[in-house]
């Protein structure tokens, strides 16, 4: 089962920053926060992952709490094509876990 | 490497006919997934393999569904006797078995349905 709790979904402004929070209150030390995001007809594509410290790449900052126990994508930019479902989820760091999805938030960016 | 490559990408087959989708992983990934989706729902593991070898299936997986991965590199997944409910998109992914740093990729998917 899914470890994370997501809202079902967002709308975003164009070319505001997109706040995309997550649940994941049962996260246990050698847990890591990955994010995903699927746009319609395509496989997921992964976005960025961390343990406690914030993270940044090209497409987006990811800000986990110091418990830990919740975290948000920030998507500082939002453009049309950022609209997608986006994945947060909790994985152990080790050889032999793999990715399960929950339902995600639907993520939508308005003209 | 143009990325995780999936055939044929739309399929549909009648109920009862057996169905085979192909995947093809980035080459240096020596692990390779399989996931399926419905409609409204996030992706389901399915089975994983890391070289040819199948190292987990899932419950969902059941004695109708076959996957091979006979030289560590393409797989295959096979449906026999294929039913409705088996209508939805399959996807693959492939990662390395140390995938820290990049996640997976995943391909485009194949979606079948069952008339």
């Amino acid at each position: 089962d899914a470890k994370t709790t997501q809202p079902p979904s967002m709308d975003c402004a164009e070319g505001r920053a997109a706040n995309l929070p997550c649940n994941h209150s049962t996260i246990s030390g050698n847990e890591y926060v990955y994010w995903y995001r699927q746009i319609h007809s395509q496989g997921p594509q992964y976005i960025i992952h961390g343990l406690k410290n914030n993270e940044t790449n090209e497409m987006a900052s990811l800000i986990i709490t110091e418990d830990r126990k919740s975290s948000t994508l920030i998507l500082p930019h939002a453009t049309l094509r950022d609209t997608a479902v986006y994945y947060c989820i909790v994985r152990e760091y080790s050889s032999a876990s793999k990715i399960i999805f929950g339902s995600g938030t639907r993520l939508s960016i308005r003209p | 490497d143009t990325g995780v490559s999936q055939n044929p990408r739309h399929k549909i087959t009648k109920r009862g006919q057996n169905v085979t989708f192909r995947c093809d992983p980035i080459s240096e990934h020596n692990r390779l997934y399989w996931y399926r989706q419905t409609l409204g729902q996030g992706p389901e593991f399915l089975t994983y393999f890391q070289n040819e070898a199948q190292l987990e299936k899932s419950r969902l997986l059941s004695d109708r569904f076959s996957a091979e991965r006979p030289k560590g590199s393409f797989s295959t997944l096979e449906i026999q006797r294929t039913e409705q409910g088996d209508s939805a998109m399959y996807l693959c992914a492939s990662s390395l078995a140390n995938d820290r740093d990049g996640g997976y990729t995943f391909g485009s998917g194949t979606r079948l349905t069952v008339v």
